[in-house]
């Protein structure tokens, strides 16, 4: 199947710094990424639908101006965690829909990046 | 009412039961239907997709039944290793393909 990849996969860092944290689609192109914020013991919550070329569309609650996505190519979208407050802490996942074939509709989920904002 | 509901659980179960799990979606243009699992502190990973006429993989067998809503997953022969946490996904619209998951129920497997 296909793979996403993730990284960083841990990140702790000080109150006000900014984190940025890559999604790869490595073995196909992804028009369509979508990043996750998943609680302890809580659902996944979309975020954001990232799409090559074009601006984030961001869900309702969801502060642009604090999450930055980029998706600059059809490989790669980036979320950049601004100021980060410790109340921000928690499992970022992105994902990669497929477009074609038996996998159309199928989203591939990256590994994840733990967040912890001391 | 929410877009994707499920009940969490968890279900307690011993190895070897039979177990399912239902979901319901409010949307009626909803175009596809996933099973994901997803363990713990892990990311989700799909189990199997839905089919209208209902599919199944070795011991897990998923049926969509569209006039009530709701979509299945029953699990057989259950082991150890089915414990995690089973999310239910649904496509809908058209072009942009919303998801939406739902909150996902908890299955532990006991010897």
């Amino acid at each position: 199947g296909a793979v996403v990849s993730q990284h960083p996969s841990r990140v702790i860092c000080k109150s006000g710094t900014s984190v940025k944290i890559e999604c790869r689609s490595l073995d196909f192109q992804a028009t369509t990424m979508f990043w996750y914020r998943q609680f302890p013991k809580k659902s996944l919550m979309l975020m954001a639908t990232s799409n090559e070329g074009s601006k984030a569309t961001y869900e309702q609650g969801v502060e642009k101006d604090k999450f930055l996505i980029n998706h600059a190519s059809l490989t790669l979208s980036t979320l950049t965690v601004t100021s980060a407050h410790p109340e921000d802490s928690s499992f970022y996942i992105c994902s990669a829909r497929g477009t074609s074939g038996l996998s159309k509709g199928e989203q591939f989920f990256g590994p994840g990046t733990r967040l912890t904002v001391l | 009412r929410k877009e994707v509901e499920q009940d969490p659980g968890p279900f307690n179960v011993p190895e070897g039961a039979t177990v399912a799990f239902n979901c319901t979606y409010s949307n009626s243009a909803s175009q596809s239907f996933f099973w994901y699992r997803q363990d713990c502190r892990k990311e989700p990973k799909l189990l199997m997709s839905v089919y209208s006429s209902g599919n199944e993989d070795g011991r897990f067998t998923a049926q969509l039944n569209r006039a009530s809503q709701y979509i299945s997953l029953l699990i057989r022969d259950s082991k150890l290793s089915d414990s995690a946490t089973y999310l239910c996904v649904v496509n809908m619209g058209t072009g942009g393909f919303k998801t939406i998951f739902g909150a996902g129920t908890r299955l532990f497997v006991k010897a």
